[in-house]
């Protein structure tokens, strides 16, 4: 099965830096790959999203890259906000007998002060 | 709005008990997941049901069993609850399988086993 592995598992910046988590997979067939933010006693929320079929998915302060050869893919965010200190988690998607299943990222905590 | 709705929102149960999390999802999806979520571990698949009428083990399903009531309704049972049972559990669904769709999560079940 799929297996992915996400970097680092915490990430500590200033306000208005910039923040980049990174993720690795192990499934070739692996083809969507989503990007969730979990806030404190809330269920995570998809913030992007990339198909295998583009290299890079930009919006506004946040963009993810995807790099099929290497298998891994990141998330940047931009002008970090003290509103952006959450975990994210990365996921990859792949084939599991007749369904697609996503497989997460243990999460990175990112915190960003003020 | 209300998207996806799990309850109860915390329980404690006492080592041998048995119980039900329910879950309602109002956006017509054919998909369905429950997962755990363990501090380090990341979120990690119990069962899932691809469509009405179906349900498959995920990576950590021993312990559960699983009901696809209907198109709407998932519930996850606990039939001897165990202390190591003790997670914060998240319902999420998908729109189909086999199309690239990310999920959407319920805020999540605290769950505490003594």
């Amino acid at each position: 099965g799929e297996n992915v592995e996400q970097h680092p598992s915490t990430l500590s910046v200033q306000e208005g830096d910039s923040a980049v988590i990174k993720c690795t997979y192990s499934d070739s067939a692996s083809n969507y790959f989503p990007w969730y933010k979990q806030e404190l006693g809330k269920g995570p929320q998809l913030i992007i999203d990339i198909r295998s079929n583009v290299g890079e998915k930009k919006d506004q302060r946040i963009a993810v890259t995807l790099n099929k050869t290497a298998k891994h893919f990141s998330l940047h965010i931009t002008e970090t906000q003290p509103e952006d200190s959450a975990v994210y988690f990365c996921a990859a998607r792949s084939r599991a007998g007749g369904s697609y299943i996503p497989t997460f990222g243990r999460g990175t905590s990112l915190i960003v002060h003020p | 709005n209300a998207g996806v709705t799990q309850t109860p929102k915390f329980q404690v149960l006492k080592t041998g008990q048995s119980m039900t999390l329910q879950c309602a999802q109002d956006m017509n999806h054919n998909s369905m997941y429950w997962y755990r979520q363990d501090p380090g571990m990341g979120l990690r698949l119990i069962y899932y049901s691809a469509s009405e009428g179906t349900t498959d083990k995920g990576e950590v399903p021993n312990g559960y069993n699983v009901s696809r009531l209907n198109k709407r309704e998932f519930s996850l049972r606990l039939e001897s609850a165990a202390p190591s049972q003790t997670s914060v559990y998240f319902c999420a669904s998908s729109e189909a399988r086999g199309v690239n769709q990310p999920q959407h999560f319920g805020d999540g079940t605290r769950l505490s086993i003594l």
